[in-house]
């Protein structure tokens, strides 16, 4: 059951830019989750956002909810080489958390 | 140091041998998850346990199987009836059994077919 789908699959960016990445869902959701993956590595929790808040920050971080559209964004701001990884978006599905496919981010010197 | 560890990192398998991956974690969590990534692809959930002593099948157990003896542990077995067993298994956990919670995810371990 594919419940998230990150767009675009792949974004390129230079160093010091922002990056946008979003997710859209088809049902409804009690919260929705950002996560981080570096090569071969487990995910890395960025941030939760409920479906009664609108948006949250943490640090560089920025994410927006919009429930009537059933859709998420990431707003990463100026970028870091180290920022540099694959992003999914996580929902929760009757007790269970369904990850898209990912965005994967790469930040150009 | 609190976490989730997971064994061993990379692993072999040879044509009808079955292999168990070890999910270990120490954060007194009461869920935890298993969920199978192939190369450029989401993740994909295999078994979740919400108790111990009980779980269930996520959206792709065919071919596996699991156990919860243990809180701390759980782990996941790739029997011989799952044909394409190559892939990238994470193991995870969470603080309760309710949905939506945040994961907290081990390193991984890599299978392989010989």
């Amino acid at each position: 059951s594919q419940q998230g789908e990150e767009d675009p699959q792949a974004l390129s960016i230079q160093e010091g830019e922002n990056a946008t990445m979003n997710c859209s869902y088809k049902t409804s959701i009690n919260n929705l989750q950002w996560y981080r993956q570096n090569s071969g590595r487990g995910l890395v929790h960025l941030i939760l956002i409920r479906s009664n808040e609108r948006e949250k920050h943490s640090g560089r971080l920025r994410v927006t909810l919009d429930t009537s559209k059933k859709s998420s964004s990431l707003l990463i701001t100026a970028s870091r080489a180290a920022d540099t990884a694959s992003y999914f978006c996580a929902t929760d599905l009757n007790d269970k958390i369904i990850f898209g496919k990912g965005t994967r981010l790469h930040i150009l010197p | 140091d609190g976490g989730i560890t997971q064994s061993p990192k990379y692993l072999f398998r040879k044509e009808g041998q079955n292999v168990t991956l070890s999910c270990e974690q120490n954060l007194n969590h009461d869920a935890m998850y298993w969920y199978r990534q192939d190369p450029g692809q989401g993740l994909r959930l295999i078994y979740y346990s919400q108790i111990v002593n009980d779980f269930q099948k996520g959206d792709i157990a065919e071919g596996y199987s699991v156990s919860r003896e243990k809180k701390e542990s759980f782990p996941l077995t790739v029997t011989s009836a799952q044909k394409n067993p190559t892939a990238f298994y994470l193991c995870a956990s969470s603080i309760s059994p309710q949905g939506g919670e945040k994961l907290f995810f081990g390193s991984g371990t890599q299978l392989s077919v010989l």
